[in-house]
């Protein structure tokens, strides 16, 4: 089982401000994702990496950014939150045999 | 329409059934099928992880996966009120190519095992 870890786990905020959710793991794992998800809807990949210094748009558009300077580290970064950001942001990592393990999840509510 | 539905549910089964849960897909190179459970406020928790087509049991729960028929199932024996929650089924063609191991998840059936 992986180990990876996100802050906050919740947090509100105020329309304009710029906010930075932080996703690492410990595995030593390439392969980082962002999904989002809204209460009782399926999740949907907004960015992924598959390296250092490697980063993607996912299905869905969306207004963050991410980057990733070191394996172990993936963080999401929003400029201007808006109450249409309000969701779920969950961060996986996979293994090697492609299985997928998902953080516990920051609840971002942009009031 | 999606590449992958879910039956959406919502379940509500007695403590002790059996419960199925179903998912077809449409892209025949996913090759990796996965079961998750999430709770309320939580991240997916990975149940079931299984390459390719047939069986794969772990205590009570059992996932089957049919690449002719595009068709995966969990099933869950004697089920618990410890098993409410929501179950996503997830796909991955694997990490090569373009997938990059990305999955895509179903909608999710929420669960109710009720005493």
């Amino acid at each position: 089982e992986a180990d990876i870890y996100q802050t906050p786990r919740y947090l509100v905020i105020g329309t304009g401000k710029k906010i930075t959710l932080e996703c690492s793991q410990t595995m030593g794992h390439d392969k980082m994702y962002w999904y989002q998800q809204d209460p009782g809807m399926e999740l949907h990949l907004i960015h992924y990496s598959y390296g250092v210094n490697s980063t993607e748009k996912g299905d869905l558009s969306s207004e963050s950014t991410v980057s990733r300077i070191r394996t172990e580290h993936f963080p999401l970064t929003l400029e201007s939150a808006r109450p249409s950001h309000t969701s779920q942001y969950l961060c996986a990592s996979n293994t090697g045999n492609n299985e997928q393990f998902f953080g516990p999840g920051t609840r971002l509510t942009v009031l | 329409q999606k590449e992958v539905e879910q039956d959406p549910g919502p379940l509500s089964v007695p403590e002790g059934a059996i419960v199925s849960l179903n998912c077809t897909y449409s892209n025949s190179a996913f090759q990796y099928f996965m079961w998750y459970r999430q709770y309320s406020r939580k991240g997916p928790e990975l149940l079931m992880y299984t390459y390719s087509s047939g069986n794969k049991e772990d205590g009570r729960f059992t996932a089957q996966v049919d690449k002719s028929s595009k068709y995966i199932s969990l099933f869950i024996r004697d089920s618990q009120p410890s098993d409410s929650a929501t179950y996503l089924c997830a796909m991955s063609a694997g990490a090569g190519g373009t997938s990059y191991g990305k999955l895509t998840f179903g909608q999710g059936t929420i669960l109710t095992v009720h005493p």
